[in-house]
């Protein structure tokens, strides 16, 4: 079956304009989660979802940062007036139980 | 201090060397993964423990419990076995914790 995909696979923008990533998980996974890699960087959490709500996103670094699912399946991952520190691989990932399977990533590049 | 520490950073190997990866945590876990990114950035969960060893081809990965500190072995090691390992661990919940990572190179 098809993996966790990713879109689009690269974005470059200028910075103070929004941008929005998109995540399609495996089905069946009700289990989301968006991870930002910064450049030489470890992977940081940035949201959870179980089904359509988000019981944890202590991890969105700032107010800009929001993300929704729908339908249990593909979310969205937006960033408003991106900031040039925003630039980063953003990798999200879907699960049923502990173990995680993730999208290729997003690579942003803020200008 | 971070709760999952890797050792070592970077790691160099010759074609056939046997490699270890060392992952320490200071938290307790329900279980331990090892993941691997390759340059391209994609990510692959490789193991998941929560006790004993596991093994998958020239892979194996042990852990311990009681010293909270788990391996990750690479038998006859290959460049294309290039790439990132990371250790991440959770505890009852989804929330990964990730270790920072090791580079690891083999050359040919």
């Amino acid at each position: 079956g098809a993996g966790v995909s990713q879109s689009p696979s690269n974005k470059v923008t200028e910075k103070g304009k929004d941008v929005e990533l998109r995540c399609d998980p495996i089905s069946g996974h009700t289990a989301l989660y968006w991870y930002r890699q910064s450049l030489g960087q470890g992977l940081e959490f940035l949201i959870y979802f179980q089904g359509n709500s988000a019981p944890d996103k202590s991890g969105l670094p700032s107010d800009r940062f929001s993300a929704e699912r729908t339908g249990g399946s593909v979310s969205t991952l937006t960033i408003q007036r991106t900031q040039q520190e925003d630039s980063a691989v953003y990798l999200c990932a879907s699960s049923t139980e502990e173990t995680q399977y993730f999208g290729p990533g997003t690579r942003l590049l803020v200008l | 201090k971070n709760e999952v520490e890797q050792s070592p950073q970077n790691l160099t190997a010759q074609e056939g060397e046997f490699i270890t990866i060392n992952c320490s945590y200071s938290v307790g876990i329900s279980a331990l993964h090892w993941l691997q990114q390759h340059p391209g950035g994609g990510i692959v969960s490789l193991f998941m423990l929560s006790s004993g060893k596991k093994k998958h081809g020239r892979l194996i990965a042990t852990i311990n419990i009681q010293e909270k500190h788990s391996s990750l072995h690479i038998t006859a090691s290959h460049p294309r076995d290039s790439a990132v390992y990371i250790c991440a661990v959770t505890r009852g919940t989804y929330k990964y914790i990730f270790g920072t990572g090791t580079r690891l190179k083999v050359l040919a």
